[in-house]
């Protein structure tokens, strides 16, 4: 079974200063990574994932996060945060092999981007 | 497209009464899941279909049930509410296995007194 460790509940961050969320994952097995946004009072969305290759992965609207096996991490990142960014930010995992149905989320982090 | 739809958005209920709740998606999709969302714990999947006319249990299965008589609905039902059962409930849906990504919809949220 996979598990997922948001280590931050919520982040503070002025605007235009760079953030990072973090997440750790545990698995026995090879893993797929994925961070989801839920903007306030809507559904989640896919900001981006990891499937093979790159370690490092990017979305359309700034953000990267980068696979690090070793210390079982997908870290997300922005090098410069905007007041559209206020969100809250989910990491999820599910494993890669055949029969893979369930995706299992971390607790999640609020960010909360101060003008 | 419209994508996940739920039905209804807002709902209040007492204490043992009943309801159901319902997904709808127009991408064909052969999974469906639903989740509830409660402050501080994420989402936690409650019942998900990976075709029509299967179910199976997620991880908070008691007190709910599911059914996916057509491809593109999943139902979830409460047969006696509980105040526990006050949450943020959310459908998604998928194409297929691993690495596919779920689209979700809107949310419902249920306040159960």
């Amino acid at each position: 079974a996979q598990s997922v460790t948001q280590l931050d509940s919520q982040v503070p961050v002025f605007e235009e200063a760079p953030v990072e969320l973090r997440c750790n994952y545990s698995s026995s097995v090879s893993v797929y990574l994925f961070w989801y946004v839920q903007y306030p009072n809507q559904g989640l969305q896919l900001l981006l994932k990891y499937l093979s290759g790159s370690t490092l992965v990017e979305s359309i609207n700034g953000f990267e996060a980068e696979f690090n096996k070793s210390q079982t991490s997908f870290h997300l990142r922005k090098p410069s945060v905007h007041i559209s960014d206020t969100a809250e930010y989910f990491c999820a995992v599910t494993y890669s092999g055949a029969g893979s149905y369930q995706l299992t989320f971390g607790k999640g982090t609020k960010l909360s981007v101060i003008p | 497209n419209a994508g996940v739809t739920q039905t209804p958005k807002f709902r209040v209920l007492k204490t043992g009464q009943s309801m159901t709740l319902l997904c709808a998606q127009d991408m064909n999709h052969e999974y469906m899941y639903w989740y509830r969302q409660d402050p501080g714990m994420g989402l936690r999947l409650i019942h998900y279909s990976v075709g029509e006319g299967t179910t199976a249990k997620g991880e908070v299965p008691d007190g709910y049930n599911v059914s996916r008589l057509k491809k593109q609905n999943f139902l979830l039902g409460l047969e006696s509410a509980a105040p526990s059962q006050t949450s943020v409930y959310f459908c998604a849906s998928k194409n297929g296995q691993g690495a596919d990504t779920q689209y979700f919809g809107p949310g419902t949220r249920l306040t159960v007194l």
